[in-house]
């Protein structure tokens, strides 16, 4: 079966610490990726996507994420976290096949203190 | 403003006591869809729809219906709620077809308690 894995359940920083987030998935093929962000109260928000071409995307508020494919990866990183980050992060992917295929990862936790 | 509306935001229940969830969007797209969002689970789908009259199960259907009458609006009916149904829930929408990779476009969340 698909999966979306991402093995940081709760992760704790200072402010200006230097952040990543890892996110697995397990099929090989094309993929569309995407880091989603949701902050406390709030509806999910699409952070960078991935379809296809450099495989370094830059989103909102200065994230970043690099697609390796031979390691099947979509890490999520940021060199200065600030605490308006404090929120939980999911990585999700699909095959190529439209959103009804996208299968979410657990979900991070991030909190930063000030 | 392009948006995904759901209604109520919050809810408490009863068991055994029927309740819809509504969800709207305002963007024409074809595509929307069910997710309940639970500690440690991620977000799970529970339904989803390709176009009006198209609907489809996804990964945690059971206790839950749903309808596709109209192209923006997406309802979540639960006909008997029970306490395990106690959640987060989102709607989303997004574009679909040939070219498109789905993106998905949030609701802000409908909290349900089922005492």
């Amino acid at each position: 079966a698909q999966s979306v894995s991402q093995h940081n359940h709760h992760v704790i920083l200072s402010e200006a610490a230097s952040l990543e987030l890892g996110c697995n998935y397990s099929y090989g093929g094309t993929v569309n990726l995407f880091w989603y962000v949701q902050y406390p109260g709030q509806h999910l928000q699409l952070l960078l996507k991935y379809f296809s071409g450099d495989p370094l995307v830059k989103g909102i508020k200065g994230f970043e994420a690099e697609f390796i494919k031979s390691k099947f990866s979509f890490n999520l990183r940021k060199p200065s976290v600030q605490w308006s980050d404090t929120a939980e992060y999911f990585c999700a992917v699909n095959r190529g096949q439209g959103a009804q295929k996208l299968v979410f990862g657990q979900g991070t936790r991030l909190t930063i203190n000030p | 403003e392009a948006q995904v509306t759901q209604n109520p935001r919050y809810l408490i229940t009863v068991t055994g006591k029927k309740l819809t969830v509504t969800c709207s969007q305002n963007m024409n797209h074809e595509y929307m869809s069910w997710y309940r969002q639970d500690p440690g689970l991620g977000l799970r789908q529970i339904y989803y729809s390709m176009n009006v009259e198209v609907t489809d199960k996804g990964d945690v259907p059971e206790g839950y219906k749903v309808s596709r009458k109209e192209k923006r609006n997406f309802p979540l009916i639960l006909e008997s709620p029970s306490p395990n149904q106690t959640s987060l829930y989102f709607c989303a929408s997004s574009y679909s077809g040939r070219g498109t990779h789905g993106e998905l476009f949030f609701g802000e969340g409908s909290r349900l308690t089922v005492l």
